[in-house]
């Protein structure tokens, strides 16, 4: 089974600063990496898929990269709607992993 | 839109079932997923059915306690959760599988879109 870790697991940021999460897969998973946000109390939503393309509706300040093992996804250009955690989940082969989450906060 | 219902208190030990109905979105031509998340948690993948039911595949956390399955002439998904535990105490959410392919790859790439808004599962005594 593939597991998937993300750091931080918690992160404080301003309005304006450029926020970089990392997800690192426990064996080669190509790019079939996507990553979630969820808001409190809400329902995720599917931010980015293979591991860099942007579902429709995600605003531009988020991008993702990465291949193989290691992935990042980044916002910009904080805004406090980005108040939320952000999971990654791999969709190489069942089952169909998640990584713990990374919470960010607004300073 | 994906709507659960089902969820509920239940003691340790017993079953239920919980449903997805899908509507104004199309259910008989894409693989769903069961995905929960307990209070206060990340999320977990649970299940996974193929769009015609040949392929079914389960976190280790519930193989053998649990089946996915689906009814296509209803656009209806099921959880039948059996021997429930404290531990199994979440919001459970329906998710299809979303296939799109990516300009410059000769893959399709898969994902959870849409999600439904969770029914609640409480196992306690």
């Amino acid at each position: 089974d593939i597991q998937l870790t993300q750091s931080p697991s918690s992160l404080s940021a301003s309005v304006g600063d450029r926020v970089t999460i990392t997800c690192r897969a426990s064996q080669g998973i190509s790019n079939h990496l996507n990553w979630y946000q969820q808001k409190p109390g809400q329902v995720p939503k599917l931010l980015i898929f293979a591991a860099s393309t942007l579902q429709n509706g995600t605003p531009s300040r988020f991008s993702g990269s990465g291949s193989g093992t290691d992935f990042t996804l980044t916002i910009s250009s904080l805004q406090p709607d980005d108040l939320a955690s952000y999971f990654c989940q791999q969709s190489y082969s069942a089952p169909f992993s998640f990584g713990p989450g990374t919470k960010v906060h607004l300073k | 839109h994906l709507v659960e219902s089902g969820g509920g208190v239940v003691q340790p030990g017993g079953s239920l079932r919980l449903s997805c109905a899908a509507s104004g979105v199309s259910f008989s031509a894409y693989g769903m997923n069961w995905v929960r998340q307990a209070p206060g948690k990340g999320l977990e993948w649970v299940a996974f059915i193929r769009y015609d039911s040949v392929n079914k595949y389960y976190a280790d956390s519930v193989r053998g306690r649990f089946t996915v399955s689906r009814d296509n002439s209803n656009n209806t998904l099921y959880l039948q959760m059996n021997s429930l535990r404290p531990e199994d105490t979440a919001v459970y959410y329906c998710a299809r599988e979303g296939i799109s392919a990516v300009t410059g790859t000769a893959f399709l790439y898969n994902y959870f879109d849409p999600w439904g808004q969770g029914t609640l599962v409480i196992v306690s005594s």
